[in-house]
C-alpha cells in the first residue's frame, strides 16, 4: 500500500502526559500538511511542510504542539501537557505540488481522559 | 473571511434514491473546488475536482456542478447505495485560506437506509 500512513491510529492518554503521532506520506510527495477535525466539523488546517521546511502554522497551532519532518519524508506531530480539549482525529495528508489534491491518512484518533 | 458553507448538515435517504448537496462559498479569487468522501474513521478521498471554466464533472454516480457566478456547487448522487454512507466535503481553494489556501467545509453527513 503506497498511500498516506498514519500511526497510532488510536490514542488515549492521560491530561498532562505528552503524546507524539508519526506521518508517512507518499513517497514522491514533497508537501506534508496535518490536520485536526472533531466530530461532525471539516478538517482544521494546523501545518504544513515543503520537503523539511515548515511553511505555515495555523493560530489554532498552540506553543504545546510542534510538528518536524526533519529529512523531508515522514514527520511526527508533538503534543506536549495533553489538554482534554484537545481530543480529536488528527490527519495528515500529502500532495505532490500546490494545487493537486489531497492525499489523506486515516488518521489517529486521540483521546484525552 | 473565506467561507465555505454546506448543506444540508445531514441527510437520511433510502437506498436507490437520489439526492444533491450543496456548497455556497465566499472564497476569492477562486482556483477550484473539490468534493471529498469521508467514510466514518478514515480519511477523506478525493471525488471530484471543478474549475473556474467547468459547470459540470462526472465521476460514475456522483455528478458535480459549479456555477462561479453565484459561488456554488452541488453534489448529486445517483441511485443512492449501503456504501455511499459517508460524510461528504467541500473544499475551495483560492487565497487566504490555510496551506495553499484551501479552506474546508463542515460537510454533509449522508446515511443510506436499506
Amino acid at each position: 500500500d503506497t498511500g498516506v500512513s498514519q500511526n497510532p491510529r488510536h490514542k488515549i492518554t492521560k491530561r498532562g502526559q505528552n503524546v507524539t503521532f508519526r506521518c508517512d506520506p507518499i513517497s514522491e510527495h514533497n508537501r506534508l500538511y496535518w490536520y485536526r477535525q472533531t466530530l461532525g466539523q471539516g478538517p482544521e488546517f494546523l501545518t504544513y511542510f515543503q520537503n523539511e521546511a515548515q511553511l505555515e502554522k495555523s493560530r489554532l497551532l498552540s506553543d504545546r504542539f510542534s510538528a518536524e519532518r526533519p529529512k523531508g519524508s515522514f514527520s511526527t506531530l508533538e503534543i506536549q501537557r495533553t489538554e482534554q480539549g484537545d481530543s480529536a482525529m488528527y490527519l495528515c495528508a500529502s500532495s505532490s505540488r500546490a494545487g493537486s489534491p489531497l492525499h489523506f491518512g486515516n488518521g489517529t484518533r486521540l483521546t484525552v481522559t | 473571511k473565506n467561507q465555505v458553507e454546506q448543506s444540508p448538515q445531514s441527510l437520511i435517504i433510502l437506498e436507490g434514491k437520489n439526492c444533491t448537496l450543496q456548497c455556497n462559498y465566499t472564497v476569492s479569487p477562486f482556483s477550484n473546488l473539490r468534493w471529498y468522501k469521508q467514510d466514518t474513521g478514515r480519511g477523506p478521498v478525493s471525488l471530484t475536482i471543478m474549475t473556474f471554466s467547468e459547470n459540470t464533472k462526472s465521476n460514475g454516480r456522483y455528478t458535480a456542478t459549479l456555477d462561479a457566478d453565484t459561488k456554488q456547487s452541488s453534489l448529486h448522487i445517483t441511485a443512492s447505495q449501503l456504501s455511499d454512507s459517508a460524510s461528504y466535503i467541500c473544499v475551495v481553494s483560492g487565497s487566504g485560506g490555510g496551506a495553499d489556501g484551501l479552506t474546508f467545509g463542515k460537510g454533509t453527513h449522508l446515511i443510506i437506509q436499506p
